[in-house]
């Protein structure tokens, strides 16, 4: 069966420093893979997606950029954090076709101090 | 653009009472699929129910079901005999289906199950 694994689960980082979230999936191959933030009491805003290695599209522009160096890795990176980047931070996957639902990580939650 | 609406910040209801979430959509496209998502205050999504729009009947799963009218563009979940551990928010997401699956989702309801 496929998983997901999203790290560090909870992040406090001070203002200006980098950041680094990663995320894997195990089970399958040529995943689609996402990475969504929530802020506060507030829905999901999808920040990039990936359609394979090395393939990023962003939706928002931000302070923030991501990679996929392998096919079932996808990071999500910042140099310099910004207070406004703190928020709840979800990696999912779907696969590459057809008509499955997104499978959530289960989360990082990030605090820029 | 799809865009989902969600119009039910919060919403509470008597545990063992049926209670409905909206959800509305607006799209131009002619294939896609809708979900509802559950998040608990562990913050983990989990799916709870799917609909494709191609077919007419109501998805239904335990005590959820789902009030699918595609013309309407509306796509409301029922929850019944509310339980406790029904406490979460609840996340309708769209999915068009195209050269890439590119999801959606609404701002969310809160749903509190009083006991």
């Amino acid at each position: 069966s496929q998983t997901i694994h999203q790290w560090p689960a909870t992040l406090v980082q001070p203002v200006g420093s980098p950041l680094s979230l990663e995320c894997t999936v195990e089970g399958t191959s040529n995943p689609n893979l996402y990475w969504y933030r929530q802020a506060a009491g507030r829905g999901l805003q999808l920040l990039f997606y990936s359609v394979g290695i090395g393939q990023i599209s962003s939706e928002v522009p931000q302070n923030l950029s991501a990679s996929r160096p392998q096919d079932r890795q996808f990071i999500l990176s910042s140099k310099k954090l910004l207070l406004s980047d703190s928020g709840f931070y979800l990696c999912a996957w779907s696969p590459l076709r057809g008509s499955s639902p997104l499978h959530f990580g289960n989360g990082t939650r990030l605090t820029v101090t | 653009a799809q865009t989902v609406t969600q119009s039910q910040p919060e919403m509470s209801v008597q545990e063992a009472e049926t209670v409905t979430l909206s959800c509305t959509y607006d799209t131009s496209e002619n294939n896609y699929y809708l979900f509802w998502y559950k998040q608990p205050p562990s913050r983990q999504m989990i799916l709870v129910i799917r609909q494709e729009a191609y077919k007419q009947q109501n998805a239904t799963e335990n005590r959820f079901s789902v009030n699918f009218q595609k013309a309407a563009k509306s796509f409301s979940l029922k929850i019944s005999d509310s339980q406790l551990g029904d406490t979460a928010m609840y996340f309708c997401a769209f999915m068009r289906v195209y050269n890439f699956n590119k999801f959606y989702f609404g701002s969310g309801t809160k749903l509190n199950v009083k006991p």
